[in-house]
């Protein structure tokens, strides 16, 4: 079975503190995708970043930055110095074969000046 | 940067009553996507549609629910008979082809149904 799982329901950090989000995974797929995109208040989805099963290479862009760690089956991701327009929720998803997407269930993340 | 377009934003509209949601989904995309998410919750897939024809389609997508491409671009959605439960946002996505697995979103379109 496909899961995705964000055990933190809502997170609150004052600006330019450091942030992980959590995101863990199961998934019988021997080659599989993780992403993470954003939907801030206004309602969209952004994609963020997208990892290869095969590929656990660590991903840093600007103050983002990602940690795969198939052993764990893990995906967190990582704000650095935060900033109150990274107020957002956060999703983690996989997928795997038949390409649709498994969302987990989404972290709140306020950033407060 | 192309992008993926949804309209309406937003549609209210009485139980029972047909609606149609409708997606342009980014130029030379092969493979197109409706997710909702109701308020406050996960999205969940409904439905992926290539060459012409529904793929996969999960247990939401009940036979009330209805995908269509008419023509070379719009992606539609149709609800025929709403419910309450329909109430969500509803989001269209699509992927470039095999070998590229990111799926682009639309802005969604939130639907009420009163």
């Amino acid at each position: 079975a496909q899961k995705v799982t964000q055990a933190q329901t809502e997170i609150s950090v004052v600006e330019k503190e450091d942030v992980t989000l959590d995101c863990v995974y199961e998934t019988r797929d021997t080659t599989y995708y993780l992403f993470w995109y954003k939907q801030p208040p206004s309602g969209e989805l952004v994609f963020l970043i997208r990892r290869n099963s095969f590929d656990e290479q660590n991903e840093i862009s600007g103050r983002y930055s990602w940690n795969f760690q198939k052993s764990t089956s893990s995906f967190n991701f990582t704000i650095t110095a935060s900033q109150v327009v990274d107020s957002a929720v956060y999703f983690c998803a996989l997928s795997g074969n038949f390409n649709k997407f498994y969302f987990g269930s989404g972290t709140k993340l306020n950033v407060k000046p | 940067e192309p992008e993926v377009t949804q309209t309406p934003s937003h549609q209210v509209t009485q139980m029972g009553q047909e609606v149609i949601l409708r997606c342009v989904p980014i130029s030379n995309h092969l493979y197109f996507y409706w997710y909702r998410q109701i308020l406050g919750q996960k999205v969940e897939f409904l439905v992926s549609f290539y060459n012409n024809e529904i793929s996969e389609k999960s247990e939401i997508f009940d036979d009330q629910f209805s995908v269509e491409r008419p023509d070379g671009s719009n992606f539609t959605l149709k609800i025929r008979s709403t419910k309450l439960e329909d109430s969500a946002m509803y989001f269209c996505a699509s992927r470039a082809g095999r070998g590229r697995e990111t799926q682009y979103f639309g802005p969604g379109t939130r639907l009420l149904v009163l």
